[in-house]
């Protein structure tokens, strides 16, 4: 099975464009979790799909918005870019069904900077 | 969002040693994880325990489920300098029907060859 893939993997902006973060799971998946990572910092919860819906949010601002497609695909998107957003964008994968343990397997991230 | 207690939060280790790590939350899970990310890398899924009392080997790595259910241990034998990363760990428990998940804030590990 192939894993969990993230495009761009690298990507720099300039404050105040949007930028939009796209994450394939591994195939079967169902549920497409998020996370930011600053340096030196831990994973930080941004929010979690599932079936195309959002079932869990982090306390991140309103600029910071995803959304999950049929085929489980996710994007994430940050408009109004700020300095403090650069970071390693982490989605992960995992079964997500009721009943199922629901191991998360990472991609390799998205490194945004913003200039 | 809520993070479970990781410690020590760094540690630098002489090649060789044994390294133990802990995770501690105050909430109850049913499953515990643990995971590697190497820098710029994303986390990579090590070892899962599904059982309170669980003792579960990888290699030079072995996890265990505290019996409480708050905690979960991880000790490396005979570090070696590709050890060195993050540690995470992560606890699920049942949320609204199905396993949420709850990382750990991370262990970074550095190995003195």
């Amino acid at each position: 099975k192939a894993g969990v893939t993230q495009t761009p993997r690298y990507l720099i902006k300039t404050r105040g464009q949007q930028v939009t973060l796209s994450c394939s799971p591994i195939s079967g998946h169902r549920s497409v979790s998020w996370y930011q990572q600053t340096p030196g910092q831990g994973l930080q919860f941004l929010f979690e799909y599932f079936s195309e819906t959002q079932r869990n949010k982090g306390n991140f601002p309103g600029r910071f918005s995803g959304r999950q497609f049929s085929n489980s695909r996710s994007e994430m998107n940050v408009s109004t870019l700020e300095l403090g957003d650069s970071a390693l964008y982490l989605c992960a994968s995992s079964p997500g069904a009721s009943g199922l343990p629901n191991e998360q397997f990472f991609g390799p991230g998205t490194r945004l900077t913003v200039l | 969002g809520q993070q479970l207690n990781q410690s020590p939060q760094s540690m630098f280790i002489q090649e060789g040693e044994d390294v133990s790590m802990n995770c501690t939350s105050s909430s109850i899970f049913n499953t515990w994880l643990w995971y590697k990310q190497d820098p710029g890398e994303g986390p990579v899924l090590l070892i899962a325990l599904y059982k309170a009392g669980e003792l579960t080997s990888n290699g030079r790595l072995t996890a265990q489920f505290g019996t409480t259910r708050k905690d979960s241990f991880l000790n490396i034998s005979a570090s070696i300098p590709s050890d060195v990363g993050i540690y995470f760990c992560a606890g699920q428990r049942n949320s609204g029907g199905y396993q949420k998940v709850t990382f750990g804030t991370g262990t970074k590990l550095q190995v003195i060859p």
